[in-house]
């Protein structure tokens, strides 16, 4: 079975680009999660999705960065303008959880994009 | 104030040893879950194993155990028999039911396992 599907796998770009990260869940997931990962802050969550439907965006750091789900089986997260201090790995998981009763629904994490702004 | 604390940035530990990584938690809330992660130096994140709150024994999953002591707030990580491939980072994580889904990570272990 085909885990998370991130791409791109590596982005290098300047300072004032416009970066976009894809990201297809697990076929019948329906949660979808965005994580960035840095050496000064670890594992953050940015932002969380049920049935393609943003529940908690209160990680993403600012107004440049903006996700989607327009279906069950894709996502984006665009950053625009991109700056130096966004270079980091970001992650997207999927997990079958569909309400917040069950505790133990495993988050299956993508290979990852690692991105450095330049 | 961090809800999950890993203090051991990093252990070295010989083959075939067994190892335990630390993860102490901090709630309120009477019913969470607990969640291990391995990264390899590849980068990808790997999920081990999962102990509930409510759980009467310690989750088991191969070699990775759970040492869940509720009262001390603390979910330790045992690997048995270490081998070379499970030099990774390790991270502890925490879900609670008045967070939702939203799974909260330690900083992580480094481990290196020894030949």
């Amino acid at each position: 079975d085909a885990g998370v599907i991130q791409s791109p796998r590596h982005e290098v770009t300047e300072m004032g680009q416009e970066v976009t990260l894809r990201c297809k869940p697990i076929s019948g997931h329906n949660s979808l999660f965005w994580y960035r990962q840095t050496m000064m802050r670890g594992l953050e969550l940015l932002i969380y999705f049920n049935n393609n439907v943003p529940i908690d965006d209160s990680g993403m750091p600012e107004d440049r960065f903006s996700a989607k789900m327009p279906n069950a089986s894709f996502s984006t997260l665009k950053i625009q303008p991109s700056e130096p201090r966004d270079s980091a790995v970001y992650f997207c998981a999927s997990s079958p959880l569909t309400s917040g009763t069950s505790l133990g629904e495993t988050q299956y994490f993508g290979p990852g994009t690692r991105l450095l702004v330049l | 104030a961090q809800k999950i604390t890993q203090t051991q940035p990093g252990m070295f530990v010989q083959e075939k040893e067994a190892v335990t990584l630390d993860c102490t938690y901090d709630t309120s809330d009477p019913s969470y879950g607990l969640f291990w992660y391995k990264q390899p130096s590849s980068g990808e994140m790997i999920f081990l194993i999962y102990q509930g709150s409510y759980d009467q024994q310690n989750a088991t999953e191969g070699r990775y155990s759970l040492n869940f002591q509720k009262a001390r707030k603390s979910a330790n990580l045992v690997i048995s028999a270490s081998q070379l491939g499970d030099s990774a980072m390790y991270f502890c994580a925490m879900r609670e039911i008045q967070g939702a889904q939203k799974l909260v990570f330690g900083q992580g272990t480094r481990l290196t396992i020894n030949p």
